[in-house]
């Protein structure tokens, strides 16, 4: 069972224009939310995180919104460059000293110049 | 800027070899984990460490064996390595208090 779901393979957005990009998750335990960006042949990037206690964190072109009631997440990045172009993986962790990440699939980002 | 370094990068490998992927940090973070990727799909956990001499299995199966004797250093080993085990595996590691992971470029395997 998929406890963290980005259902877009792929997105296509042209540049300068927002691109949002959707996770969602089962799991209301999760406390920390992230979001990588992975190129190709090249291990994912950390990009921005949100805590539970947040429902927006921003950081340059990039903020994350989290709404708890309806579980989902998401990373607005505007504008949007093609050097954005890439897979965008959102993660999740429960509360412990684990701190152990539970990915989502991913989705390929590609801005159009 | 995260410094956390794997090698080899690429490896192509017949059926029944041992092999071992190296994955090394100086950032001096307690924790470490190797991760699972097919393409497309997302990572999955399959070790991970608190420390020193500790090491426990993730998520995911796997048929490999980490270490991790000294906060540096953390290899993956196959004692005979399949054509199933073709895959990208990524190491991270993060601070002991903190959640964001840092992750290495990777090594993509493949057995034939």
């Amino acid at each position: 069972d998929q406890q963290v779901k980005q259902n877009s393979p792929s997105l296509s957005v042209q540049e300068g224009r927002i691109s949002i990009l959707n996770c969602d998750y089962t799991n209301s335990m999760f406390d920390y939310f992230l979001w990588y960006k992975k190129y190709p042949a090249e291990g994912p990037t950390f990009l921005i995180s949100i805590s539970s206690i947040k429902d927006k964190n921003e950081d340059g072109r990039f903020t994350v919104f989290l709404n708890k009631s309806a579980k989902h997440l998401s990373l607005h990045i505007v504008p949007s460059q093609p050097g954005d172009s890439a897979v965008y993986f959102c993660a999740a962790t429960l509360s412990g000293s684990a701190r152990q990440l539970t990915f989502g699939s991913g989705t390929q980002l590609t801005v159009l110049p | 800027e995260a410094d956390i370094y794997q090698t080899p990068r690429y490896l192509v490998i017949g059926t029944g070899k041992k092999i071992t992927l190296e994955c090394s940090q100086t950032m001096g973070h307690d924790k470490m984990y190797w991760y699972q990727q097919d393409p497309g799909m997302e990572l999955h956990l399959i070790h991970y460490s608190y420390g020193v001499n500790s090491t426990e299995k993730g998520d995911l199966s796997s048929e490999s064996t980490v270490s991790r004797i000294r906060t540096e250093h953390f290899p993956l080993t196959l004692e005979s390595a399949r054509p199933s085990h073709t895959s990208q595996y990524l190491c991270a590691s993060s601070e002991t208090s903190g959640s964001a992971q840092y992750f290495g470029p990777g090594t993509r395997l493949t057995v034939l």
